[in-house]
């Protein structure tokens, strides 16, 4: 029942902007984008969404296809602590909804 | 910046014995969830909490599993009769009135033996 497909692990060289793609081809008009991502078996952190509209936040930013198809999560200059496993996640935008299905998601490693 | 905070944060248990995990949501949140995740595997929903009751669950919440906001700030998540299968990372998370996302709180490792 994925609603969403992203390659299973990538590498970054530290300081470089790491670029995670994520495709969800199947998205609904009222469904937005979340990105969480998990370091190491600590809790998921939220760290980006939108719906059709490129976002920015002090993380990262979230660009998402005219068709809304498919979108990249950009961290703009990759640490080392941003190795994590990070999730994409569509979802329709309701408080308190259990709709947030985590998949298997990108293991981003970031090489020094 | 507020965060949510869960204890212990690893625990072990025979099987058979009961466990009580606990979490302290952020101050002002509403919303309550616990979640599972075995090791290697995905993180996944076990039950939702809103207005002191539960409002889904999943097929994984059976009979062995309880929730209860005891006062104005605990959050538990009880397991009956712990089974070897119950070992796994549990997390708690919450969200306010609007928010967009969820808090995560770092997890109890819960290990059956």
């Amino acid at each position: 029942d994925a609603k969403t497909t992203q390659p299973p692990s990538m590498d970054c060289a530290e300081g470089r902007a790491a670029n995670l793609p994520c495709n969800h081809s199947t998205i609904s008009g009222n469904e937005y984008v979340y990105w969480y991502r998990q370091i190491h078996s600590q809790g998921p952190q939220y760290i980006i969404h939108g719906l059709k509209n490129n976002e920015t936040n002090e993380m990262a930013s979230l660009i998402i296809t005219e068709d809304r198809k498919s979108s990249t999560l950009i961290l703009p200059h990759a640490t080392l602590r941003d190795t994590a496993v990070y999730y994409c996640i569509v979802r329709v935008d309701q408080t308190g909804a259990n709709n947030l299905f985590f998949g298997t998601g990108t293991r981003l490693t970031v090489i020094p | 910046e507020p965060e949510v905070t869960q204890t212990p944060s690893h625990q072990v248990t025979q099987m058979g014995q009961e466990v009580i995990l606990r979490c302290v949501p952020i101050s002002n949140h509403l919303y309550f969830y616990w979640y599972r995740q075995i090791l290697g595997q995905k993180v996944e929903f076990l039950v939702s909490f809103y207005n002191n009751e539960i409002s889904e669950k999943s097929e994984i919440f059976d009979d062995q599993f309880s929730v209860e906001r005891p006062d104005g700030s605990n959050f538990t998540l009880k397991i009956r009769s712990t089974k070897l299968e119950d070992s796994a990372m549990y997390f708690c998370a919450s969200s306010g009135q609007g928010d967009r996302f969820r808090y995560f709180g770092p997890g109890t490792r819960l290990t059956v033996t």
